[in-house]
């Protein structure tokens, strides 16, 4: 089977650096993705990481540790406008599509 | 290019009643997926294609849901009768290769009463 696991809730000041975490169990890996989703509005596309290591991408960082089924999505000098949900996903296996966790809203506070 | 595009962006409708979503996809893009979206469930693929073809259909709830895809440009999600618990956000989105990067529509908000 597959599954994802991300916290439900966080909340972060402007300015601070957040770390919303992700593990996942899938039987044949190909990839990560991070989803950024605003209230009301459909999911962007963040990042990919198929390989080890952190992957930099302005203020957003994406890691991944595919031994440990482990990933995080970093972002620093927070801003109000980063107030959302992030979707952790990962294709399906031996399928075309991608399988979501149920995301990470973050609120960003003064 | 403009992107996903869907229809209706709200629909209300009572229950029993037949609703139809509307999808565009970008061109060129060869996968196309259709996604509901809840506060419970979170985002569930009901459906997708690859090159017009539906290729895995085990997400959609029951035979009230139907799905088709006549071309590479038009797809359309059905449900009929609709009830109550199908109100939620429907997204379709477009994918260039099937796993990579998806594209997703503004959604059609579904309110059945």
């Amino acid at each position: 089977g597959q599954n994802i696991d991300q916290p439900t809730e966080m909340t972060a000041t402007e300015g601070a650096i957040v770390q919303i975490n992700c593990t996942y169990q899938t039987s044949g890996f190909n990839g990560l993705f991070w989803y950024q989703q605003h209230a009301g509005e459909a999911p962007t596309f963040l990042s990919y990481n198929v390989l080890d290591g952190l992957e930099e991408k302005g203020r957003f960082s994406s890691f991944l540790s595919r031994s440990k089924g482990y990933s995080y999505l970093l972002l620093k000098e927070l801003q109000m406008k980063d107030s959302a949900s992030y979707l952790c996903a990962t294709p399906q296996t031996g399928a075309n599509n991608l399988f979501f966790g149920t995301g990470t809203r973050l609120t960003v506070i003064p | 290019d403009a992107g996903v595009i869907q229809s209706p962006r709200h629909e209300v409708t009572e229950m029993g009643q037949e609703v139809t979503l509307r999808c565009k996809p970008i061109s060129g893009h060869n996968s196309l997926f259709w996604y509901r979206q809840t506060m419970m469930r979170g985002l569930e693929l009901l459906i997708y294609f690859n090159n017009n073809v539906p290729i895995d259909d085990s997400g959609m709830p029951e035979d009230r849901f139907s799905a088709k895809m006549p071309n590479a440009s038009f797809s359309t999600l059905k449900i009929q009768p609709s009830e109550p618990r199908d109100s939620a956000v429907y997204f379709c989105a477009s994918s260039l290769a099937g796993a990579g990067e998806q594209y997703f529509g503004p959604g059609t908000r579904l309110t059945v009463t």
